[in-house]
């Protein structure tokens, strides 16, 4: 089993609608959770932290953390075109390790 | 721009060549890390430093592979006799703590022919 699991996609949503996201991660222990965007050919951008139980909201975008499911989620409202990217699920603390380790990530479009 | 910083953005190199890469964290920062990122994956850690400290070396960090922090700023990566499979993103990213969020630079391109 891997460490932290995305969905690779394409995940293909239309213009204005939610965007679901989903990640699942190995560890309970595991610490703090983070969602990046990344275009094609760009560094990883941070778009959402999480640290506690429940959903935290920034704008257009919700995160959602379950630790007893071991389960992060993004949604994306009123998805834009420029939405479209790869959406990559980072966790900190895996077996107390002090570092990221990332999903694969999961390939959005938003089709106009 | 106080954001991390890396140079050079693209290096093109040849087989058994020496590459160095460099990496300027946010100012503030304590944390200092190294990723690699190949196409379709995500990044993957290598090293990371707290102040001059290398704290970790992951397994992907052959011994061909070695990393500096000298005076607790900025960071160094140098890869000694490239191979074709060392093509990838060397991304670096920086944090205030352990467990804060990272910011990352915009990665250097290395392209071994």
């Amino acid at each position: 089993q891997k460490e932290v699991e995305q969905n690779s996609g394409p995940l293909s949503v239309p213009e204005g609608a939610i965007a679901s996201l989903n990640c699942t991660y190995s560890d309970r222990g595991s610490q703090s959770f983070f969602w990046y965007r990344q275009y094609s050919g760009k560094s990883p951008e941070l778009i959402m932290s999480i640290y506690s139980n429940g959903d935290k909201e920034d704008g257009r975008f919700t995160a959602q953390l379950n630790k007893a499911s071991q389960y992060v989620s993004l949604l994306i409202r009123d998805s834009q075109p420029s939405d479209s990217a790869t959406y990559l699920c980072a966790v900190n603390g895996i077996q107390g390790a002090q570092k990221l380790v990332f999903g694969q990530g999961t390939r959005l479009t938003i089709n106009p | 721009d106080t954001g991390v910083s890396q140079n050079p953005r693209h290096k093109i190199t040849k087989r058994g060549q020496n590459v160095t890469f460099r990496c300027d964290p946010i100012s503030e920062h304590n944390r200092l890390y190294w990723y690699r990122q190949t196409l379709g994956q995500g990044p993957e850690f290598l090293t990371y430093f707290q102040n001059e400290a290398q704290l970790e070396k992951s397994r992907l960090l052959s011994d061909r592979f070695s990393a500096e922090r000298p005076k607790g700023s900025f960071s160094t990566l140098e890869i000694q006799r490239t191979e074709q499979g060392d093509s990838a993103m060397y991304l670096c990213a920086s944090s205030l703590t352990s467990a804060d969020e990272q910011f990352f630079g915009p990665g250097t391109r290395l392209t071994v022919l």
